[in-house]
């Protein structure tokens, strides 16, 4: 089972400035790599998928980058509604794996 | 509109069984791989099942093999989870979620807003 580990557990950050947030996998996922925003009592919400490419109506302040092993979601300029748990999720292999999250929360 | 709506959750003792489904709509569904995702309270995600579009592969994450068992309905646009010997540690929101794209495994583009099952005595 591949292990994705996501870091930091949680992020502070004031609005308006960047966020960058850390996604590693215990072996290589290639480019099958998806970002997932979840706030609370809702789904998730598909942000990347391919690593770095985003999903339908999200902004483009919303960035991956990344193959391999090492994953980053980059949110350039947070805004109020960015405030969340993020997810990672690979798909190259099964079992499909997630990371444990990062929050990102108002500093 | 793509919808996902789960039903079927709810308080059950250990041992004890229940079956989730899932109504799809806004989509042809007989095109698409679904999946069962489950989160456990303040926990991460974690995949259960996947199903392919005729049924013809089907996935479970060992935690949950041989105890649930995914299915699915292309007729009436529904997704299923029977579970069987439940556990505490199966209690959680368990979410529905569409294949991204025709090829698996990948992404989940949409998702229901979940269902939540309880197992305690």
């Amino acid at each position: 089972e591949i292990v994705m580990t996501q870091s930091p557990a949680t992020l502070s950050v004031s609005p308006g400035e960047r966020a960058t947030l850390s996604c590693r996998a215990s072996q290589s996922v290639s480019s099958n790599l998806a970002w997932y925003q979840q706030k609370p009592g809702q789904a998730p919400r598909l942000l990347i998928y391919g690593a770095s490419t985003r999903a339908t109506d999200i902004p483009a302040r919303f960035s991956g980058s990344g193959s391999g092993t090492e994953f980053t979601l980059t949110i350039s300029s947070l805004q109020s509604e960015d405030f969340a748990f993020y997810y990672c999720h690979q798909y190259n292999n099964w079992p499909l794996t997630f990371g444990g999250g990062t929050k990102v929360e108002i500093k | 509109e793509v919808q996902l709506v789960e039903s079927g959750g709810g308080l059950v003792k250990p041992g004890g069984s229940l079956r989730l489904s899932c109504a799809a709509s806004g989509f042809t569904f007989s095109s698409y791989s679904v999946n069962w995702v489950r989160q456990a309270p303040g926990k991460s995600l974690e995949w259960v099942s996947s199903i392919s579009s005729s049924s013809r592969y089907i996935y479970y994450a060992d935690s949950v093999k041989g105890r649930f068992t995914i299915s699915r309905d292309n007729a009436k646009n529904s997704l299923y989870l029977q579970m069987n010997s439940l556990r505490a540690e199966d209690t959680a929101v368990y979410y529905c979620a569409r294949d991204h794209l025709s090829v698996g495994p990948t992404d989940f583009d949409y998702w229901g807003q979940g269902t939540l099952v309880t197992v305690s005595s």
